[in-house]
């Protein structure tokens, strides 16, 4: 079953708002990863996190991998048209990758 | 052109037919896998390849079969299609050892 939870699964915010996404694992991760999927595209990959309580930036985009490697954030800092699409989290264990469910983020200008 | 190439774009079938979904690459990566995503289930895994003799079954195989033709090449068949593998399904590949994954653009995959 699923071994990845995201929340929440929609956010609408106005522009200019924070965006914040949660993903937590039922198992430690060896690593993180997070995609961002456009409307009507496909997923592109954003960053990896792998040491335990990593915290790692993108412009207004900030990443965070917590301290027993369960759980990760990604956080939207004045959201922008641009920011629109489905953020997903991606947690290794093992040889593989199990994708979290997704948050859709609308915004409204 | 696209690195990780999915055909057909789209595609609808009927219930109990067979049909093939293609992936190639140009990456020259190794490894290679076909996911399936559904509107709040995310993206799941339906097989994987990490070279040319490995297949692996991923956390949804049922229903669903693979065939590795070379290290650039991995098809996903549906072997008596049903209304509830409707879904968009994704290829992507990584390189051994490497971080991220690529995907291709999607089949959108109907079955009535």
């Amino acid at each position: 079953g699923q071994q990845v939870m995201q929340i929440p699964q929609y956010q609408h915010v106005q522009e200019g708002e924070d965006f914040t996404t949660y993903c937590n694992s039922s198992t430690t991760l060896s690593n993180i990863q997070w995609y961002k999927q456009r409307p009507g595209g496909h997923p592109v990959f954003l960053i990896q996190l792998v040491k335990s309580g990593e915290v790692k930036k993108q412009k207004r985009l900030t990443f965070q991998f917590g301290e027993a490697k369960k759980n990760s954030s990604l956080h939207i800092t004045a959201t922008q048209t641009t920011d629109v699409g489905t953020y997903f989290c991606a947690g290794r264990t093992g040889n593989q990758f199990y994708f979290g469910t997704g948050t859709s983020l609308t915004v409204i200008p | 052109d696209a690195d990780v190439t999915q055909t057909p774009r789209n595609r609808i079938t009927k219930t109990g037919k067979r049909i093939m979904l293609e992936c190639s690459q140009t990456k020259g990566h190794d490894r290679m896998y076909w996911y399936r995503q559904d509107p709040g289930l995310g993206l799941r895994l339906i097989y994987y390849s990490f070279d040319v003799k490995d297949i692996n079954k991923g956390e949804i195989s049922d229903g669903y079969s693979v065939s590795r033709q070379a290290q650039a090449k991995f098809s996903l068949s549906l072997e008596s299609a049903i209304p509830n593998q409707t879904a968009l399904y994704f290829c992507a590949t990584t390189r051994t050892g490497g971080t991220e994954a690529f995907f291709g653009q999607g089949t959108r995959l109907t079955v009535v």
